[in-house]
C-alpha cells in the first residue's frame, strides 16, 4: 500500500465547477500536510499547507481529518488555469511523501 | 532571481556512462533535496543533505552519489547510467526549523538514458 493514495483522475470539469479531491494517507506520525500543484513538464510549487481546523485560501479549502487519515482539497468556481495535477503531501521529520497526484483537467 | 537552478534541464546519454546533475539554490535554506519523477509521476525521496550534512538517503543504489561542496550546492552524480534511471530529477531545498516548512522546488532535469 502507498504511504499517500490518491485518485490519479483525470477529473475533467467544466468552468464555474466546484471539485473535491481526496486523499489518505497512511503513516500516523505525519505530522503536518500540504497540497502541491504541479503544472505540465514544470515542478511541484506549494498550493497550501493543510490545518486540522481546515483552512481556506480564496476559492481553495483545505481539511484534514486526522482520526480517518484524510486530507481534502476543495475548488471552487474553477479556472481554466486550475487545470494542472494536485499532489498530496505528507511530512515526516524531515521527509516529504508525495502521493501520485490527481490531474485535473477545466474545460471552457 | 532568487531562486533554486538546476543544470542540464535536458540529458540524453548512452547507458553505461556516468553523468552529472547541479543544483544551486540562492534562498539561503539550509536543507536540500533530490527527487526522482518516474514515467508513473510519482516523486520520491531520494536523499537530503542538512547543512552539507546527508540526513535522509533513501533506498537508491550505490551508483548515484550526492556532493554537496556547501550549503548553497547539492550535486547529484550517477555511474553505469542504466535505462530504468530515465526519469525526471528534481532539486529542492527548505529553510531551516521545525514545522510546516515549505519545499522550493528547481526546474527538473529531464534524463533520457538510450
Amino acid at each position: 500500500r502507498k504511504e499517500v493514495e490518491q485518485d490519479p483522475g483525470p477529473f475533467n470539469v467544466p468552468e464555474g465547477a466546484t471539485v473535491a479531491f481526496n486523499c489518505t494517507y497512511s503513516n500516523s506520525a505525519s505530522q503536518s500536510f500540504f497540497w502541491y500543484r504541479q503544472d505540465c513538464r514544470k515542478e511541484p510549487k506549494l498550493l497550501m499547507s493543510v490545518y486540522s481546523s481546515g483552512n481556506e485560501d480564496g476559492r481553495f479549502t483545505a481539511q484534514l481529518n486526522r482520526a480517518s487519515q484524510y486530507i481534502s482539497l476543495l475548488i471552487r468556481d474553477s479556472k481554466l488555469s486550475d487545470s494542472a495535477t494536485y499532489l498530496c503531501v505528507a511530512r515526516t521529520g524531515n521527509m516529504l511523501t508525495f502521493g501520485g497526484g490527481t490531474r485535473l483537467m477545466v474545460k471552457p | 532571481d532568487t531562486a533554486v537552478s538546476q543544470t542540464p534541464k535536458y540529458l540524453v546519454t548512452q547507458m553505461g556512462n556516468d553523468k552529472s546533475i547541479k543544483c544551486e539554490q540562492n534562498l539561503g535554506h539550509d536543507t536540500m533535496y533530490w527527487y526522482k519523477q518516474d514515467s508513473k509521476k510519482f516523486l520520491k525521496i531520494m536523499f537530503s543533505y542538512n547543512n552539507k550534512e546527508l540526513i535522509i538517503n533513501e533506498t537508491v543504489p550505490n551508483r548515484f552519489s550526492p556532493k554537496s561542496p556547501d550549503k548553497a550546492h547539492l550535486n547529484l552524480h550517477i555511474n553505469s547510467l542504466e535505462l530504468g534511471d530515465s526519469a525526471v530529477y528534481f532539486c529542492a531545498s527548505s529553510p531551516p526549523g521545525q514545522g510546516r516548512n515549505e519545499q522550493f522546488f528547481g526546474p527538473g532535469t529531464r534524463l533520457t538514458v538510450l
